[in-house]
């Protein structure tokens, strides 16, 4: 159980356009998904908070207007990358913690997304 | 302003011995810490947690210790096999936010 995907596993963009990456919760509700990012040889870096039915909660020096979060219901979170840059090229990770979670720590990764941006 | 960082880039070990990675803290707010393996272009998996009200957690041949005075964990991996080689992050996070702040990671080299 606790099985977390995301669509697409790799995308390939050309820039000034934006690509849609979605982190879906398969087998439980999530209430709470957090979005990260990888770059090569580095540490997984939060970029948001995303509760659903609210607005995301960004990290210092992540640019919301750039980085569209939606969480528009318990088992789907979607990352826009809008007007995407070649130093946005990342590996985009995103977990969940279920609607029952209480006081429990725990979160589900996903596979993540690569994205290269040419 | 790096809170958790993982000091060893790198380790190698000879296979059926001891890994012992570290993971050093500085926000004293941190009350739940785990430690992740994580493959390139894959999501981290998750391999043992401890909570800050104890100070050892073991599983099979994983143990997290934890000492708070030095905001210091680690990760022993006994017997080490080669496929433990993997990178490893260790990640913080406290109640209330449930965000995982992630260290550095240090990439292991079980040698067969």
């Amino acid at each position: 159980g606790a099985v977390v995907s995301q669509h697409p596993s790799w995308v390939i963009c050309k820039s000034g356009t934006s690509v849609k990456i979605e982190c879906r919760s398969l087998d439980f509700q999530a209430t709470t998904m957090f979005w990260y990012r990888q770059f090569p040889k580095q540490s997984l870096m939060l970029m948001a908070t995303s509760n659903e039915g609210s607005k995301a909660t960004y990290e210092q020096g992540v640019e919301k207007d750039k980085f569209l979060i939606n969480h528009a219901s318990l088992t789907l979170s979607t990352l826009t990358v809008t007007s995407a840059h070649p130093e946005d090229s990342s590996f985009y990770i995103c977990s969940a913690r279920g609607q029952s979670a209480g006081v429990s720590y725990e979160q589900y990764f996903g596979p993540g997304t690569r994205l290269t941006v040419t | 302003d790096q809170q958790v960082k993982q000091n060893s880039p790198s380790l190698s070990v000879q296979e059926g011995r001891i890994s012992i990675l570290n993971c050093d803290y500085t926000n004293s707010m941190f009350d739940y810490f785990l430690w992740y393996k994580k493959y390139p272009a894959e999501g981290p998996t998750f391999l043992i947690s401890i909570s800050s009200i104890k100070d050892k957690n073991e599983d099979g041949r994983f143990t997290v210790f934890l000492n708070k005075s030095a905001k210091h964990l680690s990760l022993h991996i006994v017997p080490s096999q080669p496929g433990d080689s993997a990178v490893y992050f260790c990640a913080a996070t406290s109640s209330g936010t449930y965000k995982y702040i992630f260290g550095t990671g240090t990439r292991l080299k079980v040698l067969a």
